[in-house]
């Protein structure tokens, strides 16, 4: 089955920085990959995503970068904010396009800090 | 749009009560949900796949018989926890899949078993 890689697990950087997860996937057959935030006691939340015929999408200070090749997709917030500051989980998973839906893989997480 | 609803947000029931949480997607057909368990600090864990009128397919390792689901219609799947027991206390977490392309997740439900 799909394995996700995700690092690092804690991130801490200064408000007005970037701040950049990785992830990495096993199973070349994924063609789906969201990024999730979720706040202390709620559900994640949908934050973007790449299918793999993209390389890399952008929506005001989020983008998200995908390698096909390597397996690995990353996640970029410039400009944070003290209000970034959550748990954001990566993940992987096969999407047929109106015929089927695969189940996602998830990532360990990673818990941002931005601090003021 | 793209809203996922769950209830109750909280319960709290003693050792060996049942304890049914209904998703709902409130303003897009699901036929596919996921039910997901989240202990504090971790990663959400997949439990199953519900699919309106059929079968739950459950993931490996957990007891179909203990966490029951029901997809009845479109817009509500529910998850019942069983005799509960202090184990089973967890975030659960349910997840509906719009247009066959994204998984939007509801907002969790804190089960705290006494």
């Amino acid at each position: 089955g799909e394995n996700v890689e995700q690092h690092p697990s804690t991130l801490s950087v200064q408000e007005g920085d970037s701040a950049v997860i990785k992830c990495t996937y096993s199973d070349s057959a994924s063609n789906y990959f969201p990024w999730y935030k979720q706040e202390l006691g709620k559900g994640p939340q949908l934050i973007i995503d790449i299918r793999s015929n993209v390389g890399e999408k952008k929506d005001q200070r989020i983008a998200v970068t995908l390698n096909k090749t390597a397996k690995h997709f990353s996640l970029h917030i410039t400009e944070t904010q003290p209000e970034d500051s959550a748990v954001y989980f990566c993940a992987a998973g096969f999407n047929a396009g109106g015929t089927s839906y695969g189940k996602l893989t998830f990532g360990q997480g990673t818990i941002l800090t931005v601090h003021p | 749009g793209a809203v996922v609803s769950q209830h109750p947000s909280r319960v709290i029931c003693k050792s060996g009560t049942s304890v049914k949480i209904e998703c709902r997607s409130l303003d897009f057909q699901a036929t596919t949900m996921f039910w997901y368990r989240q202990f504090p600090k971790q990663s959400l864990m997949l439990m199953a796949t519900s699919n309106e009128g059929s079968k739950a397919t459950y993931e490996q390792g957990v007891e179909k018989d203990k966490f029951l689901i029901n997809h009845a219609s479109l817009t509500l799947s529910t998850l019942t926890v069983t005799s509960a027991h202090p184990e089973d206390s967890s975030f659960y977490i349910c997840s509906a899949v719009r247009g066959w392309e994204t998984q939007y997740f509801g907002p969790g439900t804190r089960l705290l078993v006494l």
